[in-house]
């Protein structure tokens, strides 16, 4: 079984409309880190939350953590085509400092 | 902003070649961290490194891996006999360490390996 799988796998929006990616894991976690990665280019952190937090704001993007669910999502609000990008969530997991990466959704916002 | 910067952006080798990935993580980051991408695939923890020595390493990091802090700025990673199956995007990254934990992890733009 997979930490952090990302759903939908592929999302495709006009301008201004919101977009929301899922994201599901598995074991206890410190956070949860969102990052962006344009197509053959580097991942930019977008928002971390703590496993204490339940939602996160920064501009158009809001996170949220639910725990006993083991899932997040990240909302991005009025898109636009510049949004376009695959979106990636990293759990880190209690007692380990390294990042284990979901399977990422592509967003593919039209103008 | 601070950012953290790798070299070079692409590197082509010959399987069996020895290579040497260059970092320079985020300079007051104490964390650091190696992750590869194969195309099409997820983001894969390679190594990190605290203090001096590995804190952690993937089952993908064996013998043929090997990190470095040769001075106060870089971090290397090196590779001593490629495959064709590291052709991958390598990824490094810093953190700030706090109290209970590390944190955001900053990643370079990568460095495109292509093994012939």
């Amino acid at each position: 079984s997979q930490q952090g799988e990302e759903d939908p796998q592929a999302l495709s929006i006009q301008e201004g409309e919101n977009a929301t990616m899922n994201c599901s894991y598995k074991t206890s976690i410190n956070n949860l880190q969102w990052y962006r990665q344009n197509s053959g280019r580097g991942l930019v952190h977008l928002i971390l939350i703590r496993s204490n937090e339940r939602e996160k704001h920064s501009g158009r993007l809001r996170v949220t953590l639910d725990t006993s669910k083991k899932s997040s999502s990240l909302l991005i609000t009025a898109s636009r085509a510049a949004d376009t990008a695959s979106y990636f969530c990293a759990t880190e997991a209690k007692g380990t400092d390294k990042l284990i990466f979901g399977t990422g959704t592509r967003l593919q916002v039209f103008p | 902003e601070p950012e953290v910067t790798q070299t070079p952006s692409h590197q082509v080798t010959q399987m069996g070649q020895e290579v040497i990935l260059r970092c320079v993580p985020i300079s007051n980051h104490l964390y650091f961290y190696w992750y590869r991408q194969i195309l099409g695939q997820k983001v894969e923890f390679l190594v990190s490194f605290y203090n001096n020595e590995i804190s952690e390493k993937s089952e993908i990091f064996d013998d043929q891996f090997s990190v470095e802090r040769p001075d106060g700025s870089n971090f290397t990673l090196k590779i001593r006999s490629t495959k064709l199956e590291d052709s991958a995007m390598y990824f490094c990254a810093s953190s700030e360490v706090f109290t209970t934990s590390t944190d955001t992890q900053y990643f370079g733009p990568g460095t495109r390996l292509t093994v012939l």
